[in-house]
This record gives C-alpha cells, structure tokens and sequence, in this order.
C-alpha cells in the first residue's frame, strides 16, 4: 500500500506552532491534491485544508482561518503544514492524504503525526 | 455542515461471517460517499468510493451501496486482516467533507 511519508511526533506548549511535513512517493506529488486533517482524541476526523502542489494555491477551513498555513516545495515532493497560537484541543493526530481530483476521496494517507500540546 | 452517524460504534464478528456496517448523512450526498479502513499506527486506506466503487486493490469481499442518505458497507467472510475501525466520509459538500465517528470491527 503506498502511502505518504509523515513528520516525527511533536510535544508543543500553548501557544507555540507546530509544523508537520508530508512526503509523496515517485511521480504522485503533482498528481494529486494534498489534504491535511486531524483527529482529536474521540472525535471524526477533520478537514483542514489543502494546496495544489502543482501550482502552490491553496484553501483552508474557515474554523483555522488565522492559524494555518500549508505550503510546498515540489522539489523535495513535500507539503507542510503550519498551525500557530496553539491551544490544548488542537492535540490530535495530524494527517496528510491525496486526493486524485479536486473533490474526491482520499485515496492516499500519511500514516498520522501527534501533536499533543500542553500548558 | 452534514453529520454523519454511523452504527454500531462496536461490531464484534467471528472470522467468516458477514460484517454489515451502516452510515447515516444528515442530508443528502448523492454517492459522493467514501470508505476508509483504519488500523491502529497505520495510515488510514481507501476501500470504496463514489458509494459502492472498489478502490484499487481493495478484495471483492468489501462492497458498499446506498445514495443519497443512507449507506452500507459489507464484508463478507471476515478475514483476520479486517479487524479495524472503519470510517465512511461525504465529499459532496466541498471543502466541509465530515466524517463518521467510526465502526470498530473487532473479534467475537
């Protein structure tokens, strides 16, 4: 099963940012739409954004609106992502997945960064 | 935002037999409708999409059907592999996709 290639798990203090990267295998980085998501302890799974590693453009959840940057560098086939002021509810499980076409589904997932955040 | 609700919360099966899992959207979406089966510390993996279209790779033994509201996922035979969580997802309201709160399969 191909998959994304993750970050390292991170330990963050309130009010600090977080940074997670993605890494696409072969020739799949341009190829498709890349997503972030989270799932916090018991709860779904969350979108948060994406970008369009081809040409960099880029859309987030209103919820995130000043908090999140998601960036590339399409030289390394690799997508990262930002999220500053961080509060004790974004501990979770930070994603990376593909989709083949704009609103599709998911058809490749990272296998998950946690990020637990502390006061 | 459309809620999705998916039961049982925990379905405990024999390996062979039949696991029939069920997805509730709070309104319709169409067949925009996928699901994803989640081992714990592994990625998260495609098994239907477009409500009852197998993903690459994905065994004859996982179907899906349904429109509209509501949504079945089936696995037949259960073999040791599919002891997982399984989420469904609605892509049709673009970009607020949501999720399932998810179905454990587990041993009986």
């Amino acid at each position: 099963q191909m998959q994304l290639a993750q970050s390292g798990a991170e330990v963050k203090t309130t009010g600090s940012s977080m940074s997670v990267s993605c890494k696409a295998p072969g020739n799949t980085f341009t190829s498709r739409y890349l997503h972030w998501l989270r799932q916090a302890p018991g709860q779904p799974f969350e979108w948060m954004g994406w970008i369009v590693p081809f040409n960099g453009n880029t859309d987030h959840a209103q919820k995130f609106q000043d908090r999140v940057t998601i960036t590339r560098d399409r030289s390394m086939r690799t997508a990262y992502l930002q999220l500053s002021s961080l509060r004790a509810e974004d501990t979770a499980m930070y994603y990376c997945a593909g989709s083949s076409s704009a609103e599709g589904a998911f058809d490749i997932w990272g296998q998950g960064t946690m990020v637990t955040v502390f006061s | 935002e459309i809620v999705m609700t998916q039961s049982p919360a925990t379905l405990s099966v024999s390996p062979g037999e039949r696991a029939t899992l069920s997805c509730r959207a709070s309104r319709s979406v169409s067949t925009n409708l996928a699901w994803y089966q989640h081992k714990p510390g592994q990625a998260p993996r495609l098994l239907i999409y477009e409500a009852s279209t197998r993903s690459t790779g994905i065994p004859a033994r996982f179907s899906g059907r349904g429109s509209g509201t509501e949504f079945t996922l089936i696995i037949t035979s259960l073999q040791s592999e599919d002891f997982a969580v399984y989420y469904c997802q609605q892509y049709n309201d673009w970009p607020l996709v949501t999720f399932g709160g998810g179905t454990k399969v587990d041993f009986k």
